[in-house]
Protein backbone atom coordinates (compact mmCIF):
# COMPACT_ATOMS: atom_id res chain seq x y z
CA UNK A 1 0.00 0.00 0.00
CA UNK A 2 1.40 3.26 -1.21
CA UNK A 3 1.28 6.08 1.39
CA UNK A 4 2.81 9.91 1.21
CA UNK A 5 3.19 12.41 3.56
CA UNK A 6 4.26 16.12 3.07
CA UNK A 7 5.93 18.26 5.36
CA UNK A 8 7.33 22.02 5.07
CA UNK A 9 6.48 25.40 5.94
CA UNK A 10 2.72 26.33 7.35
CA UNK A 11 3.34 30.06 6.29
CA UNK A 12 5.72 31.95 3.41
CA UNK A 13 6.80 35.77 2.72
CA UNK A 14 5.96 36.50 -0.35
CA UNK A 15 8.66 36.77 -2.85
CA UNK A 16 10.36 33.29 -0.75
CA UNK A 17 10.84 30.18 -1.89
CA UNK A 18 8.82 27.28 -1.29
CA UNK A 19 10.32 23.80 -0.54
CA UNK A 20 8.21 20.92 0.25
CA UNK A 21 9.25 17.55 0.69
CA UNK A 22 7.02 14.05 -0.20
CA UNK A 23 7.96 11.40 2.16
CA UNK A 24 6.59 8.24 0.40
CA UNK A 25 6.74 4.08 1.42
CA UNK A 26 5.48 1.16 -0.03
CA UNK A 27 6.70 1.54 -3.45
CA UNK A 28 9.92 2.89 -5.45
CA UNK A 29 10.90 5.42 -7.37
CA UNK A 30 13.72 3.79 -9.61
CA UNK A 31 14.20 1.06 -12.22
CA UNK A 32 12.72 -1.51 -10.11
CA UNK A 33 9.21 -0.46 -10.73
CA UNK A 34 9.73 1.19 -14.32
CA UNK A 35 6.54 3.91 -15.26
CA UNK A 36 6.44 5.09 -11.48
CA UNK A 37 5.90 8.60 -10.49
CA UNK A 38 5.67 11.27 -7.68
CA UNK A 39 3.87 14.75 -8.25
CA UNK A 40 2.38 17.69 -6.39
CA UNK A 41 -1.12 19.03 -7.04
CA UNK A 42 -1.98 22.33 -4.85
CA UNK A 43 -6.07 23.54 -4.13
CA UNK A 44 -6.71 27.04 -3.47
CA UNK A 45 -9.00 27.27 -0.48
CA UNK A 46 -12.38 26.74 -2.01
CA UNK A 47 -11.03 26.42 -5.47
CA UNK A 48 -10.23 23.87 -7.62
CA UNK A 49 -7.45 21.42 -7.79
CA UNK A 50 -4.13 22.40 -9.59
CA UNK A 51 -1.36 19.93 -10.68
CA UNK A 52 2.02 21.22 -10.45
CA UNK A 53 4.82 19.40 -11.18
CA UNK A 54 5.76 14.86 -11.67
CA UNK A 55 9.22 13.51 -11.87
CA UNK A 56 9.24 9.60 -12.79
CA UNK A 57 11.93 7.04 -11.84
CA UNK A 58 13.90 8.06 -14.67
CA UNK A 59 14.10 11.37 -13.43
CA UNK A 60 11.88 12.71 -16.12
CA UNK A 61 10.44 15.68 -15.03
CA UNK A 62 7.21 17.40 -16.41
CA UNK A 63 5.70 20.71 -15.25
CA UNK A 64 2.58 22.74 -15.70
CA UNK A 65 3.13 25.34 -18.41
CA UNK A 66 1.66 27.99 -16.10
CA UNK A 67 4.38 28.04 -13.70
CA UNK A 68 7.18 25.70 -15.55
CA UNK A 69 9.77 29.29 -14.75
CA UNK A 70 9.13 29.01 -11.17
CA UNK A 71 9.20 24.90 -10.19
CA UNK A 72 11.45 22.65 -9.87
CA UNK A 73 11.12 18.77 -8.64
CA UNK A 74 13.76 16.71 -7.69
CA UNK A 75 13.74 13.00 -6.55
CA UNK A 76 16.18 11.11 -3.59
CA UNK A 77 15.37 7.96 -4.26
CA UNK A 78 17.38 5.87 -1.08
CA UNK A 79 15.65 8.27 1.28
CA UNK A 80 12.03 7.65 -0.67
CA UNK A 81 11.42 11.32 -0.63
CA UNK A 82 10.30 13.60 -4.10
CA UNK A 83 11.48 17.79 -3.10
CA UNK A 84 9.47 20.64 -4.74
CA UNK A 85 10.83 23.71 -4.48
CA UNK A 86 8.64 27.21 -5.76
CA UNK A 87 9.87 30.19 -6.44
CA UNK A 88 8.91 34.04 -5.98
CA UNK A 89 5.98 32.73 -3.55
CA UNK A 90 2.84 35.30 -4.27
CA UNK A 91 -0.39 35.10 -2.11
CA UNK A 92 -2.11 33.35 -4.61
CA UNK A 93 0.32 30.60 -3.83
CA UNK A 94 -1.78 30.43 -0.78
CA UNK A 95 -3.53 26.67 -0.10
CA UNK A 96 -3.15 22.91 0.36
CA UNK A 97 0.08 21.31 -1.00
CA UNK A 98 -0.42 17.28 -1.82
CA UNK A 99 2.02 14.81 -2.70
CA UNK A 100 0.37 12.06 -5.35
CA UNK A 101 1.46 9.02 -6.84
CA UNK A 102 0.37 8.57 -10.43
CA UNK A 103 -1.06 4.81 -11.40
CA UNK A 104 1.54 3.14 -13.59
CA UNK A 105 0.14 2.88 -17.36
CA UNK A 106 1.64 2.92 -20.90
CA UNK A 107 0.63 6.85 -21.28
CA UNK A 108 3.09 9.34 -20.28
CA UNK A 109 0.81 11.10 -18.02
CA UNK A 110 -1.75 9.48 -15.94
CA UNK A 111 -4.41 9.72 -13.09
CA UNK A 112 -3.09 9.88 -9.23
CA UNK A 113 -3.84 6.27 -7.40
CA UNK A 114 -2.89 8.00 -3.72
CA UNK A 115 -2.68 11.05 -2.06
CA UNK A 116 -0.89 12.49 1.05
CA UNK A 117 -3.23 14.15 3.18
CA UNK A 118 -1.60 17.66 2.06
CA UNK A 119 -0.23 20.24 3.70
CA UNK A 120 -1.83 23.80 4.00
CA UNK A 121 0.46 26.70 3.16
CA UNK A 122 -0.28 30.64 3.42
CA UNK A 123 1.88 33.03 1.79
CA UNK A 124 1.69 36.75 4.11
CA UNK A 125 3.80 38.76 5.42
CA UNK B 1 -3.79 23.48 -22.38
CA UNK B 2 -6.60 21.61 -22.26
CA UNK B 3 -9.30 23.60 -20.13
CA UNK B 4 -12.19 21.19 -18.44
CA UNK B 5 -15.19 22.47 -17.25
CA UNK B 6 -17.60 20.70 -15.15
CA UNK B 7 -21.36 21.34 -14.74
CA UNK B 8 -23.43 22.18 -12.70
CA UNK B 9 -20.60 24.10 -9.94
CA UNK B 10 -23.09 22.95 -6.92
CA UNK B 11 -26.13 20.25 -6.91
CA UNK B 12 -28.72 19.92 -4.24
CA UNK B 13 -29.92 16.25 -4.00
CA UNK B 14 -31.89 13.38 -1.45
CA UNK B 15 -30.41 10.14 -0.21
CA UNK B 16 -31.58 7.84 -3.05
CA UNK B 17 -31.79 10.15 -5.95
CA UNK B 18 -29.74 9.39 -9.17
CA UNK B 19 -27.43 12.39 -10.11
CA UNK B 20 -25.29 12.99 -13.00
CA UNK B 21 -22.04 15.42 -13.23
CA UNK B 22 -21.09 16.70 -16.48
CA UNK B 23 -17.60 17.10 -17.49
CA UNK B 24 -16.74 18.53 -20.80
CA UNK B 25 -12.49 19.09 -22.45
CA UNK B 26 -11.55 21.98 -24.40
CA UNK B 27 -10.02 19.62 -26.95
CA UNK B 28 -10.69 15.71 -27.31
CA UNK B 29 -8.96 12.95 -24.80
CA UNK B 30 -10.33 10.11 -25.68
CA UNK B 31 -10.94 7.92 -22.59
CA UNK B 32 -7.97 9.69 -20.32
CA UNK B 33 -10.15 10.94 -17.77
CA UNK B 34 -10.39 10.33 -14.16
CA UNK B 35 -12.80 11.47 -11.31
CA UNK B 36 -12.17 11.71 -7.67
CA UNK B 37 -14.27 12.78 -4.46
CA UNK B 38 -13.26 14.78 -1.47
CA UNK B 39 -14.45 15.47 1.37
CA UNK B 40 -14.05 18.73 3.62
CA UNK B 41 -10.20 18.75 4.75
CA UNK B 42 -9.25 15.55 3.50
CA UNK B 43 -7.52 14.62 0.31
CA UNK B 44 -9.49 13.79 -3.15
CA UNK B 45 -10.01 9.74 -3.59
CA UNK B 46 -9.66 8.29 -6.70
CA UNK B 47 -13.30 6.74 -7.97
CA UNK B 48 -13.48 6.51 -11.83
CA UNK B 49 -10.36 5.88 -14.34
CA UNK B 50 -10.18 5.96 -18.30
CA UNK B 51 -13.51 7.37 -18.55
CA UNK B 52 -15.45 4.19 -17.41
CA UNK B 53 -13.13 2.15 -15.16
CA UNK B 54 -14.50 1.38 -11.09
CA UNK B 55 -11.04 1.75 -8.85
CA UNK B 56 -11.04 -1.14 -6.60
CA UNK B 57 -13.39 -0.58 -3.20
CA UNK B 58 -15.55 2.26 -4.88
CA UNK B 59 -19.08 1.09 -4.82
CA UNK B 60 -20.58 0.39 -7.79
CA UNK B 61 -23.63 3.04 -7.64
CA UNK B 62 -20.75 5.19 -9.26
CA UNK B 63 -20.71 5.21 -12.65
CA UNK B 64 -18.51 6.99 -15.64
CA UNK B 65 -19.61 7.12 -19.04
CA UNK B 66 -17.77 9.47 -22.58
CA UNK B 67 -15.49 9.80 -24.68
CA UNK B 68 -13.72 12.77 -26.82
CA UNK B 69 -14.95 15.60 -25.03
CA UNK B 70 -18.33 15.24 -22.98
CA UNK B 71 -18.06 12.75 -19.81
CA UNK B 72 -20.49 11.59 -17.36
CA UNK B 73 -20.09 10.52 -13.70
CA UNK B 74 -23.27 8.86 -12.29
CA UNK B 75 -24.60 7.98 -9.00
CA UNK B 76 -27.31 5.53 -8.60
CA UNK B 77 -28.90 6.22 -5.48
CA UNK B 78 -26.85 8.78 -3.47
CA UNK B 79 -26.02 7.42 -0.24
CA UNK B 80 -25.82 9.75 2.85
CA UNK B 81 -21.52 9.67 2.46
CA UNK B 82 -22.02 10.58 -0.96
CA UNK B 83 -21.88 14.52 0.04
CA UNK B 84 -19.03 15.84 -1.38
CA UNK B 85 -17.13 17.57 -4.22
CA UNK B 86 -16.62 15.66 -7.26
CA UNK B 87 -13.55 16.64 -9.73
CA UNK B 88 -12.66 15.52 -13.06
CA UNK B 89 -9.10 15.36 -14.30
CA UNK B 90 -8.01 14.93 -17.72
CA UNK B 91 -4.11 13.16 -18.24
CA UNK B 92 -4.41 13.21 -22.29
CA UNK B 93 -1.55 15.94 -22.18
CA UNK B 94 -0.33 16.87 -19.04
CA UNK B 95 -3.14 16.95 -16.21
CA UNK B 96 -6.02 19.24 -15.72
CA UNK B 97 -8.88 18.96 -13.22
CA UNK B 98 -12.31 20.81 -13.37
CA UNK B 99 -14.14 23.27 -11.30
CA UNK B 100 -15.36 20.42 -9.21
CA UNK B 101 -19.31 20.01 -8.64
CA UNK B 102 -20.41 20.33 -4.95
CA UNK B 103 -22.97 17.52 -3.98
CA UNK B 104 -25.17 18.66 -1.02
CA UNK B 105 -28.18 17.87 0.92
CA UNK B 106 -31.17 19.04 -0.33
Amino acid sequence: QSTLQESGPALVRPTQTLTLTCTFSGFSLTHIQTGMGVGWVRQPPGKALEWLALIYWNNDQHYTPSLKNRLHITKDSTKQQVVLTLTDMDALDTGTYYCVRRARTGHSYSYFIAWGPGTLVTVSS
Amino acid sequence: DIQMTQSPSTLSASVGDRVTITCRASQTIGDFLAWYQQKPGKAPKLLIYQASRLEDGVPSRFSGSGSGTEFTLTISGLQSDDFATYSCQQYKSFSTFGGGTKVEIK
